[in-house]
């Protein structure tokens, strides 16, 4: 069974810490790793990595994928208020559709 | 704008007593999933249509049920809901079975009493 662990579960920081998520994955035929911004509404898409080692950046956010690791970091640098989230990581399964199998989500907290 | 859109947002109903909550996508999108999310977990997959192909989860419950009468709205029931079942619950598209980008709508809050 595909399985995909976050950590930490939860992290507290201050305005302007840079922050590591983690998520470790396996999965059967991995094709990709998808991560998502989940304030009290549905996820938002954030990045899809394929290839190991190349990093995603769009603006603070940063992420990279180790294929050989199985594992892939979400990094957030100057943290601000609005970063406040659940950050998912999921990856698709194998089988039929495109069926996700997420982490738990890391809650994180950024006070002012 | 091209979105997923789901109504209500929220939604109260007692024990017992049917529900449906509905998804409409712009997006043009084959593929279309519900999920459960409770409070602090992963959202779940409940089932999936490919077209009009239907995908249950081994674990979905019998109580839960969809339609997908065309190509942009797709629809849950809950037959007889109980305090368990209440959740958000999330809609998403997709392009096709090998697009792993999915597409949220908003969520239906539901709330059982």
């Amino acid at each position: 069974e595909d399985k995909v662990v976050q950590s930490p579960l939860s992290l507290v920081v201050h305005e302007g810490d840079t922050v590591t998520l983690n998520c470790s994955y396996e999965v059967t035929n991995f094709r990709s790793l998808l991560w998502y911004k989940q304030e009290k509404k549905a996820p938002t898409f954030l990045f899809m990595l394929t290839s190991s080692g190349i990093e995603k950046k769009s603006g603070r956010l940063s992420s990279i994928l180790d294929k050989k690791e199985l594992f892939s970091i979400l990094n957030i640098t100057a943290t601000q208020t609005g970063d406040s989230a659940v950050y998912l990581c999921a990856a698709p399964e194998e089988t039929s559709g495109s069926r996700l199998t997420f982490g738990e989500g890391t809650q994180l907290t950024v006070n002012p | 704008d091209a979105m997923v859109i789901q109504n209500p947002r929220y939604q109260v109903t007692q024990f017992g007593k049917p529900v449906t909550l509905s998804c409409s996508q712009t997006l043009n999108h084959n593929v279309m999933y519900w999920y459960q999310q409770k409070s602090s977990q992963a959202p779940k997959l409940l089932f999936h249509y490919y077209d009009k192909d239907f995908n249950n989860e081994a674990d979905t419950p019998d109580n839960f049920q969809s339609r997908r009468p065309n190509t942009s709205f797709c629809f849950l029931d809950i037959r007889s809901p109980g305090l368990g079942d209440a959740a958000m619950y999330l809609c998403a598209t997709s392009r096709s079975r090998l697009d792993n980008e999915q597409f949220f709508g908003p969520g239906t809050r539901l709330t059982v009493l």
